[in-house]
């Protein structure tokens, strides 16, 4: 079955520490994206690729990076420059990079900061 | 800047009747619309979408209308079902853009 794997589902992190969160997908699809989701702010996005080696600031970057060295592959590292990363991170992915498809997200991962 | 709003946080209605999820907008450019259903602890899940050449788009118990003068648009859910208590979050595109997503509605359907 074609899909997106998040892992892990749960994650704890201590003060000062980076973490890197997975996305996976084996959808053959060129987009791929990274949200963040807080309650009552909806889905905010915070790094987006539409190609391999190649990837965009989303509207709320800072304290994060990413990299894209395989179509499948789009890992999303949460640094201690994050001054609240407590929440729940989305990845999606779309055949293009657009909307006219829909996007396609995966279960999530849920961070904690201890 | 908030390009898409939803309003209303949450949404109470009992089994069988009407739900009606509302969502404003206000960047002119976008041209295409949808509606996903979120469970928690789970990633969205596409439910419907309308292009901006249309006003109305049905799938089964699902109805989008678009007004595009009043840049509004809203998802009908007859009859509703408990099964249907999530958060529902529309997005917009501009040509082709990547998606905005308003803030998210919870919807509870009481049996």
């Amino acid at each position: 079955d074609g899909g997106i794997t998040q892992s892990p589902k749960y994650l704890f992190r201590k003060e000062g520490q980076n973490v890197t969160l997975s996305c996976e997908q084996n959808l053959n699809h060129d987009a791929m994206y990274w949200y963040r989701q807080d309650p009552g702010q909806g889905l905010r996005l915070i790094y987006y690729s539409q190609i391999v080696n190649d990837f965009q600031k989303g509207d709320i970057a800072e304290g994060y990076s990413v990299s894209r060295e395989k179509k499948e592959s789009f890992p999303l590292t949460v640094t201690s420059a994050q001054k609240n990363p407590t929440a729940f991170y989305l990845c999606a992915s779309s055949i293009l990079p657009g909307a006219g498809y829909g996007y396609t997200f995966g279960s999530g991962t849920r961070l904690t900061v201890v | 800047d908030q390009q898409v709003k939803q309003n209303s946080p949450s949404l109470s209605v009992q089994e069988g009747r009407i739900s009606i999820l509302n969502c404003d907008y206000t960047n002119s450019m976008f041209d295409y619309f949808l509606w996903y259903k979120k469970y928690p602890a789970e990633g969205p899940t596409f439910l419907i979408s309308i292009s901006s050449i249309k006003d109305k788009n049905e799938d089964g118990r699902f109805t989008v209308f678009l007004n595009k003068s009043a840049k509004h648009l809203s998802l009908h859910i007859v009859p509703s079902q408990p099964g249907d208590s999530a958060v529902y979050f529309c997005a917009a595109s501009d040509r082709g853009s990547r998606l905005t997503f308003g803030e998210g509605t919870q919807l509870t359907v009481n049996p």
